[in-house]
């Protein structure tokens, strides 16, 4: 069964800290891997996509890494900011056109 | 990357009736996806929108009560049927890109 874990749930820190969230998966042979953003009671903001064959995707503060051996994916937050506060989904694509199978996500909360 | 219009944003129904639920792609797209939120909950897809067939649902979601329709390339709606309080919930619609997924806004649905 293909099934996504994300670590923590939640997560409170002060602003300025580089925070790391986990997303951990049971089946390595995804097609690749997207992390998402969605502020409360909206929609869903792409942030980083990952091939199957890279290891990692930036995109300014943000970088997205991508362990198949592992089944881990991790997204990196550097210098967080209050604007950062969101939660946070990862969700992996198994074949091209398939669904999307999400993580619970892990709601991130930065403390000016 | 595509732009999806949904509408409405969010809406308060009555027990009993139904809501449909319109996105409108600035481009066109072969595949359109459903999703539904629950409170606290992450992502599930709904059912799967090819234009000129019938939409393919997952385990647990059926025709009468979430029905579908694509009658082109850039739109779909989504009607939510005799609606509960169990329905109450986010549904997004989403369509995949060049850089992964795209989503929709979302609709908050409140069933009263």
């Amino acid at each position: 069964k293909q099934e996504v874990t994300q670590i923590p749930a939640a997560l409170s820190v002060p602003e300025g800290e580089n925070l790391v969230l986990n997303c951990s998966f049971t089946d390595s042979a995804i097609y690749n891997l997207q992390w998402f953003r969605q502020d409360p009671g909206k929609g869903l903001t792409s942030l980083l996509l990952i091939q199957s064959s890279q290891r990692e995707q930036t995109s300014g503060r943000l970088n997205a890494s991508l362990d198949k051996s592992s089944g881990r994916s991790t997204l990196y937050i550097a210098a967080s900011q209050p604007g950062d506060s969101a939660t946070y989904l990862c969700a992996f694509q198994y074949n091209q056109g398939g669904k999307l199978i999400f993580g619970q996500g892990t709601e991130l909360s930065v403390k000016p | 990357s595509a732009v999806i219009s949904q509408k409405p944003s969010r809406d308060i129904c009555q027990r009993g009736t139904s809501l449909t639920i319109q996105c409108q792609v600035d481009s066109q797209v072969t595949m359109m996806f459903w999703y539904r939120q629950q409170p606290g909950q992450s992502l599930t897809l709904i059912a799967t929108a090819n234009q000129g067939s019938e939409a393919t649902y997952e385990s647990g979601f059926v025709i009468d009560k979430f029905p579908i329709s694509r009658p082109n390339l850039t739109f779909s709606t989504l009607t939510v049927s005799n609606m509960s309080p169990e329905d109450s919930s986010i549904y997004l619609c989403s369509v995949a890109a060049v850089y992964g997924y795209t989503f929709g806004s979302g609709t908050r649905l409140t069933v009263v």
